[in-house]
């Protein structure tokens, strides 16, 4: 099993640029999120989504999209990106909102 | 406001015992969890207490105490594998979790 995977890996942008990091899991859970972790500081909630067809703001939205069309899929969109986005996102996962997290491996994203 | 602490960084001894310690302040409490990260990695579960007391597995235990806001991670009989970030993690009252900036453990031999 999969579990979840991120695409890319890393990255390089430019600012000003806009970027769609992907975020798919295999595990059928209903709840999905996105963070970025910087360093010194812990893992902030950027967008999450309880069950597909549903979204919600986190801690640090601004500057991002979501989308859920589906249960499996949770792409995370930066439309114009600046410096201070430059971050490891982690997507994760749980069975519902109350469960345990499961992280995939991260996307490095620079934004220059 | 939320806050979670923990100490920025321990260090400790091949085969020996350490105990980090994670104290939290949030709106509600419905369980708090320890996550263990790798430089580089994904954070991974480690444990979850949502009742008073201690919960054992293997060379890790984590403990809670809701009435002091309060958690440690012990970890035992420490392996060189056992470098790491710890994430000390509280789920609110809206089940969201509230993150800890996390713990870098270093073990020497």
């Amino acid at each position: 099993t999969a579990g979840i995977t991120q695409a890319p890996t890393s990255q390089i942008l430019a600012a000003g640029r806009s970027m769609t990091l992907r975020c798919t899991q295999d595990m059928r859970h209903n709840a999905m999120y996105w963070y970025r972790q910087d360093l010194g500081l812990g893992l902030r909630l950027i967008h999450y989504s309880n069950t597909a067809g549903t979204t919600g703001k986190g801690e640090v939205p601004d500057g991002y999209s979501v989308s859920r069309a589906n249960t499996d899929d949770f792409p995370l969109t930066l439309a114009s990106a600046v410096p201070s986005q430059t971050s490891v996102y982690f997507c994760a996962s749980s069975e519902d909102a109350r469960d345990t997290q499961y992280f995939g491996p991260g996307t490095r994203l620079t934004v220059l | 406001g939320q806050n979670i602490d923990q100490p920025t960084e321990m260090t400790a001894t091949e085969g020996a015992i350490v105990q980090i310690n994670c104290t939290y302040q949030t709106s509600g409490f419905n369980g708090l969890f320890w996550y263990q990260q790798h430089a580089g990695e994904a954070p991974t579960f480690l444990s979850y207490n949502v009742l008073d007391g201690l919960e054992e597995k293997g060379r890790f235990s984590s403990f809670l105490s809701r009435s002091k806001g309060y958690s440690y991670l012990l970890l035992k009989e420490l392996q060189m594998k056992d470098s790491a970030s710890y994430l000390c993690a509280v789920t609110d009252s809206n089940y969201q979790l509230i993150w800890g900036a996390g713990t870098k453990l270093i073990i020497k031999p």
